[in-house]
C-alpha cells in the first residue's frame, strides 16, 4: 500500500498570504495525484486532479505541482472561503490512499 | 447536474448488518466507475471500495474484503455497499463517489453508519 504523507499538519495563515502544502507518496504514483478541499459538515470536493489540473468551480489561485513522490499544492492568495482542510490522494494504485490532510486556518 | 444521495446509515450492533445506497442522476450512471470512502468522526478520508461501470470488476480494502460487498442496478442507477459483520471501528460517515479518471470528481453528502452496542 502506498503512504500518503501531507505536512503541515495544520497551516496557520493570514487572508492575501501565500500557503503551501506537500504530500509525499512512498513510492512513485506518477502525476495520479489529486487534491480535494473539505470543509467543516461538507463532503469533499474535487480541487485538483492530474496533479496539477484544476477542477473548474476553483478559482485560479489554487495549483498543483510535482510528479513522482512529491507534490505541492499553492494558494497563492488565501480568502476566506479557502480555510478548509485539504487532502491528497492517488490514484496509481489499489488501494487508493489519502494522506492525513492539512488543517488550514486563520492565523 | 450530477447528484449522488446516500442513505441505509444508522446505529447498528457489532456483528449486525447493513446496506447502504446511493442513487445517481444527472450523469449516464452506467459508463462511470463508482466508489465508496469512508470518514470516521473526527478523522480523514479512507478509500473502502469500487466498482467498475459494468460491475464486472470490484476492488476492497483489505480490511473490509470478506465482510463488504459492492454492487450495482445500472437500471435503477443505483450503487449499494452490503456491510456484514460490522466492527466499531467500520463507523465513519460514508460517501458514494463518481470516478473521473481515477480521482473521484463527484461526491455525495454522506450517509453516518454507527456501530455500536
Amino acid at each position: 500500500e502506498i503512504v500518503m504523507t501531507q505536512s503541515p499538519a495544520t497551516l496557520s495563515g493570514s487572508p492575501g498570504e501565500r500557503a503551501t502544502l506537500s504530500c509525499r507518496a512512498s513510492q512513485s504514483v506518477s502525476s495520479n495525484l489529486a487534491w480535494y478541499q473539505q470543509k467543516p459538515g461538507q463532503a469533499p470536493r474535487l480541487l485538483i486532479y492530474g496533479a496539477s489540473t484544476r477542477a473548474t468551480a476553483f478559482p485560479a489561485r489554487f495549483s498543483g505541482s510535482g510528479s513522482g513522490t512529491e507534490f505541492t499544492l499553492t494558494i497563492s492568495s488565501l480568502q476566506s472561503e479557502d480555510f478548509a482542510v485539504y487532502y491528497c490522494q492517488q490514484y496509481n494504485n489499489w488501494p487508493r490512499t489519502f494522506g492525513q490532510g492539512t488543517k488550514v486556518e486563520i492565523k | 447536474q450530477v447528484q449522488l444521495v446516500e442513505s441505509g446509515g444508522g446505529v447498528v450492533q457489532p456483528g449486525g448488518s447493513l446496506k447502504l445506497s446511493c442513487a445517481a442522476s444527472g450523469f449516464t450512471f452506467s459508463n462511470h466507475g463508482i466508489h465508496w470512502v469512508r470518514q470516521a468522526p473526527g478523522k480523514g478520508l479512507e478509500w473502502v471500495a469500487f466498482i467498475r461501470y459494468d460491475g464486472t470488476y470490484t476492488y476492497y480494502r483489505d480490511s473490509v474484503k470478506g465482510r463488504f460487498t459492492i454492487s450495482r442496478d445500472n437500471s435503477k442507477n443505483t450503487l449499494y455497499l452490503q456491510m456484514n459483520n460490522l466492527r466499531p471501528e467500520d463507523t465513519s460517515v460514508y460517501y458514494c463517489a463518481k470516478e473521473g479518471r481515477g480521482y473521484h470528481d463527484f461526491w455525495g453528502q454522506g450517509t453516518l453508519v454507527t456501530v455500536s452496542s
